[in-house]
């Protein structure tokens, strides 16, 4: 069965402090792994789609990197404006729909 | 900036009325998805249409949802009798194809419903 499995449920950092959040997966043939960003109140926004092991994409103090069995979005020196609910969700080879995690909550203090 | 718009963006009614969501999806996008959103289930996909056909609609209650797609320019979500478990956010995303297969879901602001 498809699934995927983001954590840790919610992670508070420093202004500054890096971390990563971590999102695992179990899919029948990866077509793609997406993250979106969700601040309160509004729909997912659109961050990265990456295909196959090994692929790196960044975006400002984003980084979203992919292996076979997990995903991690690396941010770099947040700021509290990187205060959100970051989804990961995955798209299996035979199936148009996405997997979705739970998310992660990230709270950046300044 | 092409987006996906919904209608309205909240709603408040009572138990065993009808509610209608609208939502014009990005002009050009083959595909629109229909989800509910709650903190207890997070993300659940309600209906599925690619070239205004609906493909999936498995995710729905059937006695009481129902969704269709008039034109490309419009999408509803109707729930008649509305009851209390239905409160929730509903989002309607679009997005391309290619090659048969789902690109990107770009997903509009929501609709939040509040059944009394």
């Amino acid at each position: 069965e498809d699934q995927v499995t983001q954590s840790p449920e919610a992670l508070r950092l420093q202004e500054g402090e890096s971390s990563s959040l971590n999102c695992s997966y179990t899919v029948s043939g990866l077509r793609g792994l997406f993250w979106y960003r969700q601040d309160p109140g509004k729909g997912p926004e659109f961050l990265f789609t990456l295909y196959s092991a090994g692929e790196e994409k960044e975006k400002e103090r984003l980084k979203a990197t992919l292996t076979k069995k997990e995903s991690f979005l690396h941010i770099t020196a947040p700021k509290p404006e990187d205060s959100a609910t970051y989804l990961c969700a995955v798209q299996g080879i035979r199936n148009y729909q996405l997997i979705w995690g739970a998310g992660t909550k990230l709270i950046i203090k300044p | 900036d092409a987006r996906v718009t919904q209608t309205p963006r909240h709603k408040v009614t009572e138990m065993g009325q009808e509610v209608t969501m609208r939502c014009q999806p990005i002009l050009g996008h083959n595909t629109v998805f229909w989800y509910r959103q709650t903190m207890m289930q997070g993300l659940e996909l309600l209906a599925y249409f690619r070239n205004r056909a609906p493909l999936d609609d498995s995710g729905m209650p059937k006695d009481r949802f129902s969704a269709e797609m008039p034109d490309a320019t419009l999408a509803t979500l109707k729930i008649q009798p509305s009851e209390p478990r239905d409160s929730a956010v509903y989002f309607c995303a679009s997005g391309p194809t290619s090659g048969g297969f789902q690109e990107t879901q770009y997903f509009g602001p929501g609709t939040r419903l509040l059944v009394l």
